[in-house]
């Protein structure tokens, strides 16, 4: 079982449309969390962290549930340039390991 | 702003060649991580160092090697290329253990 799972899309939207992405983890021993952006053919950047009370910046909402293992990136009036492949990422302190899910594809349409 | 850098971005070898893959970083970085990123899987871990002359593996180090010599540069090796380590290889550095990683720009390895 993979430590990380995404739903590989693509998530086809069109412009101002907001769309909503989840991702599941396995271990509940996980401690960190954050969302990475990676644009084709570039490395991953960090889009933001993910923390306990759920946090916001600009457009962009993440939120995390502990209980049932998941978190969640949510993207309000969605732009061309927001089309990329996020990436949904857990940090393990005791093994001092990130785990990088597979990433869902947005494609963001005129 | 970091910096990370990787000695090439695309790569042509021959199977049975020794690999060296080279990342530097500029930000003075603990943690310095190699993964590599094939379609469906994401990124894996390869081997990771938190420390000069320290290294931990991941979870598929076999058939790779790595290389702390100085806290900037962590070196990738492939001592024996084989076809199935064709892939996207990314280093990424990061503060502390817990903390953001930066990555290189990849470097797109073909093993014939």
């Amino acid at each position: 079982r993979k430590e990380v799972e995404q739903d590989p899309g693509p998530f086809n939207v069109p412009e101002g449309a907001t769309v909503a992405f989840n991702c599941t983890y396995s271990n509940s021993a996980s401690q960190s969390f954050f969302w990475y952006r990676q644009d084709c053919r570039k490395e991953p950047k960090l889009l933001m962290s993910v923390y306990s009370s759920g946090n916001e910046d600009g457009r962009f909402t993440a939120q995390l549930n502990r209980a049932s293992q998941y978190i969640s990136l949510l993207i309000r009036d969605s732009k061309l340039s927001d089309s990329a492949t996020y990436l949904c990422v857990v940090n393990q302190y005791n093994f001092n390991k990130f785990y990088f899910g597979s990433g869902t594809k947005l494609n963001v349409k005129p | 702003d970091v910096k990370v850098t990787q000695s090439s971005r695309y790569l042509v070898k021959r199977t049975g060649e020794k690999v060296f893959l080279e990342c530097v970083q500029d930000m003075d970085h603990e943690n310095m991580f190699w993964y590599r990123q094939d379609p469906g899987l994401g990124l894996r871990l390869i081997y990771f160092s938190y420390d000069v002359k320290m290294k931990e593996k991941g979870d598929i180090p076999e058939g790779y090697s790595v290389s702390r010599e100085k806290k900037e540069r962590f070196s990738l090796i492939l001592e024996s290329a084989s076809t199935n380590q064709t892939s996207m290889y990314l280093c990424a550095s990061s503060l502390g253990t817990r903390d953001e990683q930066f990555f290189g720009p990849g470097t797109r390895l073909t093993v014939l």
